[in-house]
């Protein structure tokens, strides 16, 4: 079946330095995957829809300066955490829908930020 | 009123039980339906698509209800295994994106 590949999987990081998250779907094509963002026992988040050769699209409130988004290819989307503060720390998970799948979402499997 | 809601829980059910969750949602020209099963600290992974019909998968039977705007999904013969949170996915009519709701909680116990 589809597959996204989500990397690292887990990260600490320093305060004010930045971590960047990759997301690969292994064998289909995404023109559009999402960035979600879950805290302990809350839902997902939507942070950004990551369209391929264009500019992501942002959720309301979330700053696009600080949650660098790349989608230079139609398998990988990255997302940068800049300047990253404590409270950056969650649970950071991608996801794709293959073409014709009908809406089937398939996740990453998410990354674990702690920024101490 | 929110887009797309279900009751957190948690449901507390002894194995062998037969539990059902709700999840409503306030865009009626919704067209897709999911429900995702999430384990502590891992990702959301597909249980099963809701059909206008109903469907059932082994233990596991979802529903769509479109006059009242709800969607269901049973549990029967609860195992250990069960326990999770289990997330209701909609497709808002004409959007690729969706709408998530929080998720409900369920723990099967001995």
């Amino acid at each position: 079946g589809a597959v996204v590949s989500q990397h690292p999987s887990r990260v600490i990081c320093k305060s004010g330095t930045s971590v960047k998250i990759e997301c690969r779907s292994l064998d289909f094509q995404a023109t559009t995957m999402f960035w979600y963002r879950q805290f302990p026992k809350q839902s997902l988040m939507l942070m950004a829809t990551s369209n391929e050769g264009s500019k992501a699209t942002y959720e309301q409130g979330v700053e696009k300066d600080k949650f660098l988004i790349n989608h230079a290819s139609l398998t990988l989307s990255t997302l940068t955490v800049t300047s990253a503060h404590p409270e950056d720390s969650s649970f950071y998970i991608c996801s794709a829908s293959p073409t014709g799948s009908g809406n089937t979402i398939y996740f990453g499997e998410g990354s674990w930020l702690t920024v101490v | 009123r929110k887009e797309v809601e279900q009751d957190p829980g948690p449901f507390n059910v002894p194995e062998g039980a037969t539990v059902a969750f709700n999840c409503t949602y306030s865009n009626s020209a919704s067209q897709s339906f999911f429900w995702y099963r999430q384990d502590c600290r891992k990702e959301p992974k597909l249980l099963m698509s809701v059909y206008s019909s109903g469907n059932e998968d082994g233990r596991f039977t979802a529903q769509l209800n479109r006059a009242s705007q709800y969607i269901s999904l049973l549990i029967r013969d609860s195992k250990l295994s069960d326990s999770a949170t289990y997330l209701c996915v909609v497709f808002p009519g004409g959007s690729y994106i969706p709408t998530f709701g929080r998720g409900t909680s369920l723990i099967v116990h001995p």
